[in-house]
């Protein structure tokens, strides 16, 4: 089992939908991000979390911390979120980052 | 524009050869690190340098090494390259001064071995 897991794997929803991807994982944390990768290869940091809830623009990311768990939403979404979304991981045990293996969004127009 | 740079953007060579990976962090940026994202593994973290010296070091070959230079800058050097190293390498900074703080990426090199 992966120390990250993130679901779903793939989404396509349509342009004004709500978005909500998720990140569990196994392991003792210091840090978790989100990020955003377009195609073409670039990736973005959104966030970094290690208690509570962040808000940009769009986007909400929260963290619980007992539960192991992480959420990014997006609201009204648009064509142009499409990427792929990773979540990532700083282990606290000794300072290495983990990442799942991404959530591809499609937001259709 | 994130700040990082990395060099070369593209690059194509032989098996068995050797290369060498470089980035330039954001100014002020102690932090520096390696990832490699195939298509079959996802983004694997390789290494951590801070202020030079080698913090954390995850997934990465014997065939790779890398240093961090007086002025912050990284190399990552690629020997031995076999087919399945064929991916893009990304290099990531931050100030270092917060654990686990926001990353910011630059551009990624796309090694293509032959």
């Amino acid at each position: 089992k992966n120390e990250v897991e993130q679901s779903p794997q793939n989404l396509t929803a349509q342009e004004g939908e709500f978005i909500t991807i998720n990140c569990s994982y196994s392991v003792g944390i210091s840090a978790l991000h989100w990020l955003q990768q377009h195609p073409g290869g670039g990736i973005v940091s959104l966030f970094m979390l290690s208690s509570g809830k962040k808000k940009h623009g769009r986007l909400i990311a929260t963290i619980n911390i007992q539960e192991k768990h992480s959420s990014l939403h997006i609201t009204a979404s648009h064509p142009r979120d499409s990427a792929v979304y990773i979540c990532a991981v700083h282990l606290n045990r000794d300072d290495k980052i983990i990442f799942g293996k991404g959530t591809r969004l499609h937001i259709l127009p | 524009d994130s700040g990082v740079t990395q060099t070369p953007k593209h690059l194509i060579t032989a098996t068995g050869q050797r290369v060498t990976l470089r980035c330039s962090p954001r100014s002020g940026d102690l932090s520096v690190y390696w990832y490699q994202q195939s298509l079959d593994q996802g983004l694997q973290f390789l290494i951590q340098y801070y202020n030079g010296e080698e913090r954390a070091k995850g997934n990465i070959l014997e065939r790779f090494s890398a240093q961090q230079f007086p002025d912050l800058h990284s190399e990552l050097n690629l020997s031995s390259l076999e087919l399945g190293d064929s991916a893009l390498y990304f290099c990531a900074s931050n100030p270092g001064t917060v654990f686990g703080g926001e990353l910011f990426f630059g551009e990624g090199s796309r090694l293509t071995v032959l």
